[in-house]
């Protein structure tokens, strides 16, 4: 089956810093990327929709200056969180899906705690 | 606005049982549907996707009552392992567009 990683795993920074966390498709081309977060005991909240080559779409209320997304390859979408602060602190998980399938694939998702 | 309802639960059901969950959605022009399960810190997985006809896969059948923008999961002859948390997931778009997910709805299988 299709096969999405996401890294790091988790990581903990200071507030004010800027993190990157990286989404692979493995053994399959993405056209389309989306990044997703989940606070404790809440759902999935889709964060941005991100086709590559092009810029990102946002969702409402999600700032695009602050959420740095790039998707440079059909194999690759990075998101950068810019001057992290605590309430940033949650679960980034990113999907990926081809042309030809309905299905999004999850990567593992990454665990952001801010300090 | 998109929104997906699901009763949080937990449901706890004794081995064995059969257990039913149900949604509903907000957005008449939902395209597609979904059941994912989601342990607990793990990425969601997709269990199912959920037709107009009705689908089964196993113990597992989904229903889909677009009427009534209502979506069912059906377990039967439950599992110690299917405790998870199930999520009701809606694709509003079909192409690029990202899902919306329900909070989902914790299942407890006991022994």
């Amino acid at each position: 089956g299709a096969v999405v990683s996401q890294h790091p795993s988790w990581v903990i920074c200071k507030s004010g810093t800027s993190v990157k966390i990286e989404c692979r498709s493995l053994d399959f081309q993405a056209t389309t990327m989306f990044w997703y977060r989940q606070f404790p005991k809440q759902s999935l909240m889709l964060m941005a929709t991100s086709n590559e080559g092009s810029k990102a779409t946002y969702e409402q209320g999600v700032e695009k200056d602050k959420f740095l997304i790039n998707h440079a390859s059909l194999t690759l979408s990075t998101l950068t969180v810019t001057s992290a602060h605590p309430e940033d602190s949650s679960f980034y998980i990113c999907s990926a899906k081809t042309g030809h399938y309905n299905e999004q694939f999850f990567g593992p998702g990454t665990r952001l705690t801010v300090l | 606005r998109k929104e997906v309802e699901q009763d949080p639960g937990p449901f706890n059901v004794p081995e064995g049982a059969t257990v039913a969950f149900n949604c509903t959605y907000s957005n008449s022009a939902s395209q597609s549907f979904f059941w994912y399960r989601q342990d607990c810190r793990k990425e969601p997985k997709l269990l199912m996707s959920v037709y107009s006809s009705g689908n089964e896969d196993g113990r597992f059948t989904a229903q889909l009552n677009r009427a009534s923008q209502y979506i069912s999961l059906l377990i039967r002859d439950s599992k110690l392992s299917d405790s998870a948390t199930y999520l009701c997931v809606v694709n509003s778009g079909g192409g690029a567009d990202g899902l919306t997910f329900g909070k989902g709805t914790h299942l407890i299988i006991q022994p």
